[in-house]
């Protein structure tokens, strides 16, 4: 079971905005901003999307955004496309003996 | 410009090993972290372990005395390799790198095209 939870799916129109939710179900995502975002599309590998909660690497379009609300991390989608219709995951910095824990994944559907 | 290139797929037995490879290129080997994630038909992504820029290992507690990460910097070139395979294992394997900035960042930026191993009898 993930200590990160996201929801199974998600879905919007073209021109909606819709948000992904990530809750560390301990203090991961409530005591650090190493929360990084990432969109996979069906037999590819995932790309960056944000990382440090809020930061958006160069090239990643300015309609992805990231926040935080207690332990739980958001990612919002503004001016959805056909082409976001992809699966997305959040990744906590635990600082734990394993560093690293993923959400279990989010399928957004573009109606 | 960065790249990861990862060896191809393989089919494997239940009880071998799997040894697959991560030829990075267009950034120093050595300054940063390189991950192993892989991912189960239908599933989720998991983390496996990392090699640290100075060449040190930290593997998942799942996978602690299964796995070696190893890395060759004169053809800078990561590897990882899965003992005592399981039906369990089989998955697609990803090398990614710790970026945006060298040294700790706690994303992954760049991913290698990923190897799937299928075990079975």
């Amino acid at each position: 079971q993930s200590a990160l939870t996201q929801p199974a799916s998600v879905s919007g129109s073209p021109g909606q905005s819709i948000t992904i939710s990530c809750t560390g179900t301990i203090s991961y995502v409530r005591g650090y901003n190493r929360v990084s975002w990432y969109q996979q599309h069906p037999g590819k590998a995932p790309i960056l999307l944000i990382y440090d909660l809020t930061k958006r690497p160069s090239g990643v379009s300015d309609r992805f955004s990231g926040s935080k609300s207690g332990n739980t991390a958001s990612l919002t989608i503004s001016g959805l496309q056909a082409a976001d219709e992809a699966d997305y995951y959040c990744i906590s910095f635990t600082g734990s003996s394993t560093p690293y824990f993923f959400g279990g994944g989010t399928h957004l559907t573009v109606l | 410009q960065v790249q990861l290139v990862q060896s191809g797929a393989e089919a494997k037995v239940p009880g071998a090993s799997v040894k697959f490879s991560c030829k990075a290129s267009g950034y120093a080997l050595t300054s940063y972290f390189m991950h192993w994630v892989r991912q189960g038909p239908g599933q989720g992504l998991e983390w496996m372990g990392a090699v640290y820029p100075a060449g040190e290992t930290s593997y998942a507690q799942k996978f602690q005395g299964r796995v070696t990460m190893t890395r060759d910097t004169s053809t800078t070139t990561v590897y990882m390799e899965l003992r005592s395979l399981t039906s369990e294992d089989t998955a697609v394997y990803f090398c990614a790198r710790e970026g945006p900035g060298s040294g700790s960042s706690y994303a992954f930026d760049y991913w290698g095209q990923g190897a799937l191993v299928t075990v079975s009898p």
